[in-house]
């Protein structure tokens, strides 16, 4: 499929904030999802927004959605070293035509570093 | 504890010998999709299914087979593997139309 674009790296201070970016492909997903991918790991789930919300709130984490734009953003609020890890950005896709969003559009991931 | 177990976590293989990474899931999820992740590339998917005896092809299924006998279990075979089917694989599962739940991946190494 087509790409869901995120880049590749990103470093912050710790206590500072962290946005990261996300464009994605496919203007009827369903759900937009942030994983998190810490080394060794597989992935967890953060957080995701439903595609009729512009914005959703967990906590240090603010999710932002742009539908017009395609543009998703993942802030997380007062960084901390255990923030370090790698999240991707992903877009439920139509599989076999069944519009229930099961199977995933993923991005390569935004790698983040936190510096003490 | 609801979870997504993969075996083995690491294999070390040389080419052309068959084998097969095993995924279960505790949860009584329809659905269960196998990824590869690979540097530079993202996850990709290679094979799913929404329920017993219902698989499909994701985008990189080639060189891979999946069977679906059980609810709980979807293994990946690869009936001759070769050095570009090196990488991390993940199984995921979940209800369908809800947020997947990953295991910890198989790291697959095939010289």
């Amino acid at each position: 499929g087509e790409d869901v674009e995120q880049s590749l790296f990103l470093s912050v201070r710790e206590g500072d904030s962290s946005v990261i970016n996300c464009t994605y492909t496919d203007s009827s997903s369903t759900y937009l999802y942030w994983y998190k991918q810490e080394p060794g790991a597989g992935l967890q789930l953060l957080t995701y927004i439903f595609s009729n919300m512009d914005m959703k709130q967990d906590q240090r984490l603010t999710v932002l959605l742009n539908k017009k734009d395609k543009h998703l953003s993942l802030r997380i609020a007062d960084t901390q070293t255990g923030d370090s890890a790698i999240y991707f950005c992903a877009e439920s896709i139509d599989e076999m035509g069944s519009n229930s969003g099961y199977a995933l559009n993923f991005g390569k991931g935004t790698s983040l570093l936190v510096t003490p | 504890e609801a979870q997504v177990t993969q075996n083995p976590r690491y294999l070390i293989t040389v080419t052309g010998k068959k084998l097969t990474v095993t995924c279960s899931q505790n949860m009584n999820h329809e659905y269960m999709s196998w990824y590869r992740q690979d540097p530079g590339l993202g996850l990709r998917q290679i094979y799913y299914s929404m329920n017993v005896e219902v698989t499909d092809k994701g985008d990189v299924p080639e060189g891979y087979k999946v069977s679906r006998k059980e609810k709980r279990n979807f293994p990946l075979i690869l009936e001759s593997p070769s050095p570009n089917q090196t990488s991390l694989y993940f199984c995921a599962s979940s209800f369908l139309g809800s947020p997947l739940h990953f295991g910890n991946g198989t790291r697959l190494t095939v010289t």
